[in-house]
């Protein structure tokens, strides 16, 4: 079946310390995005990527980087500039063009420790 | 003012009720939009698309109306198992292609038995 996975579920960071999160989709979907998600707050959009080897920042890029090397994996790193990781963190993607939704993946939970 | 607003709630609804969910955008430019569903811890999921025709899914009726930048949803006849936080979602695309969502907070609906 096609899908997006996100892997870990749960990720433990201690303070200062680089992690990545990954996130992979079989849907031969061009655009990919990563969001956080806070308690109480919407999604907010970190990165996106259109195409491979092209990415864009989002509305809280600071502190994150990605990479788009391949169509399939569009992987988050949370660097240690990030001063509040502890967060929900969801991948998705989209067919370019069309008014299709998003098919998300099923979340990493990252928690500074 | 943010781009996507939603009544903040919680609904908590009798089961069986009505319940309607509204949703304003600022961005005259916003091309699609959509109604997601997001249970405690999960992901979001794809509820239903919005046209400025209103369309209908069993007991869900969603209406968009340009004019006025505002969303609705409505649930009829509600289950337990419509409980959730429904989400209010906008695309827009820019001139250069790239597309990206904007999330309302959501409305955290509970159905009571």
């Amino acid at each position: 079946d096609g899908g997006i996975t996100q892997s870990p579920k749960y990720l433990f960071r201690k303070e200062g310390q680089n992690v990545t999160l990954s996130c992979e989709q079989n849907l031969n979907h061009d655009a990919m995005y990563w969001y956080r998600q806070d308690p109480g707050q919407g999604l907010r959009l970190i990165y996106y990527s259109q195409i491979v080897n092209d990415f864009q920042k989002g509305d809280i890029a600071e502190g994150y980087s990605v990479s788009r090397e391949k169509k399939e994996s569009f992987p988050l790193t949370v660097t240690s500039a990030q001063k509040n990781p502890t967060a929900f963190y969801l991948c998705a993607s989209k067919e370019q063009g069309g008014g299709y939704g998003y098919t998300f993946g099923s979340g990493t939970r990252l928690t500074v420790v | 003012r943010k781009e996507v607003e939603q009544d903040p709630g919680p609904f908590n609804v009798p089961e069986g009720a009505t319940v309607a969910f509204n949703c304003t955008y600022s961005n005259s430019a916003s091309q699609s939009f959509f109604w997601y569903r997001q249970d405690c811890r999960k992901e979001p999921k794809l509820l239903m698309s919005v046209y400025s025709s209103g369309n209908e899914d069993g007991r869900f009726t969603a209406q968009l109306n340009r004019a006025s930048q505002y969303i609705s949803l409505l649930i009829r006849d509600s289950k337990l198992s419509d409980s959730a936080t429904y989400l209010c979602v906008v695309n827009k695309k820019s001139n250069f292609g790239n597309e990206k969502l904007t999330f309302g907070t959501g409305t955290r609906l509970t159905i009571i038995p």
